[in-house]
């Protein structure tokens, strides 16, 4: 079974340029996440979709992040415009949903590098 | 405001040792606790899942342990590996409908041949 796919994997772009970065979670997965994780920190929740909808969003930077998710399946994460800050770890993570135990499992990250 | 906190930040031992890692937490009305593993460069793997009901689970040579009440869990690494060195975090989840990881900061383990 394949876990959760992310791309890319590194990307390096100039300050004011946009980003995007793209999630696959795992087949029947209805709750998306995407964290933010710095360097030598753990991972901090930026949304949290259950299926197409976001119901946690009051961590993300709604003046320059974006995030959809159509069809409940894949999700995107944007940035525009980028800002040397935003140098970072972008996970994603899917869980099954529901009443379930909640585990969480991630993809290999996108690692964004702003100059 | 939940914290969680894992102390020490970074941890070396020679092969062949038990060790413990720890996780802290300040409030105790939580749904379950993860640890993950994180090698460098790469995303989280999962290791253990506790729920809130359980006091431990075991996989392998790991031993993780919750003590709700006082905050506190342990992943207990028997005869370790150098192939064990990598980031430990460990993360709460508040309550079933919340389905919100909060993390610590991690345990950066190197396990010296």
């Amino acid at each position: 079974e394949a876990g959760v796919v992310q791309s890319p994997r590194y990307k390096i772009i100039e300050k004011k340029q946009p980003v995007a970065f793209w999630c696959n979670p795992i087949s029947g997965h209805n709750t998306l996440y995407w964290y933010l994780q710095n360097l030598g920190q753990g991972p901090e929740l930026l949304i949290r979709y259950e299926n197409e909808e976001a119901v946690d969003d009051s961590q993300l930077p709604k003046d320059r992040f974006s995030a959809e998710r159509l069809k409940g399946v894949d999700s995107t994460l944007k940035i525009q415009p980028a800002e040397l800050g935003d140098s970072a770890v972008y996970l994603c993570a899917s869980s099954p949903g529901g009443t379930n135990t909640g585990e969480l499992f991630f993809g290999e990250g996108s690692r964004l590098t702003v100059l | 405001k939940q914290e969680v906190t894992q102390i020490p930040a970074a941890l070396s031992v020679p092969e062949g040792e038990n060790l413990v890692l720890n996780c802290s937490f300040t409030d105790s009305a939580i749904y379950n606790l993860q640890w993950f593993r994180q090698d460098p460069g790469k995303g989280l793997t999962s290791l253990l899942l506790i729920q809130s009901s359980q006091r431990e689970q075991t996989s392998g040579r790991l031993n993780a342990s919750l003590d709700k009440s006082s905050g506190r869990s342990t992943l207990y690494i028997a005869a370790s590996q150098p192939g064990d060195s990598a980031t430990y975090l460990c993360a709460v989840r508040r309550w079933q409908g919340a389905q919100k990881l909060v993390f610590g900061q991690g345990t950066r383990l190197t396990i010296n041949p």
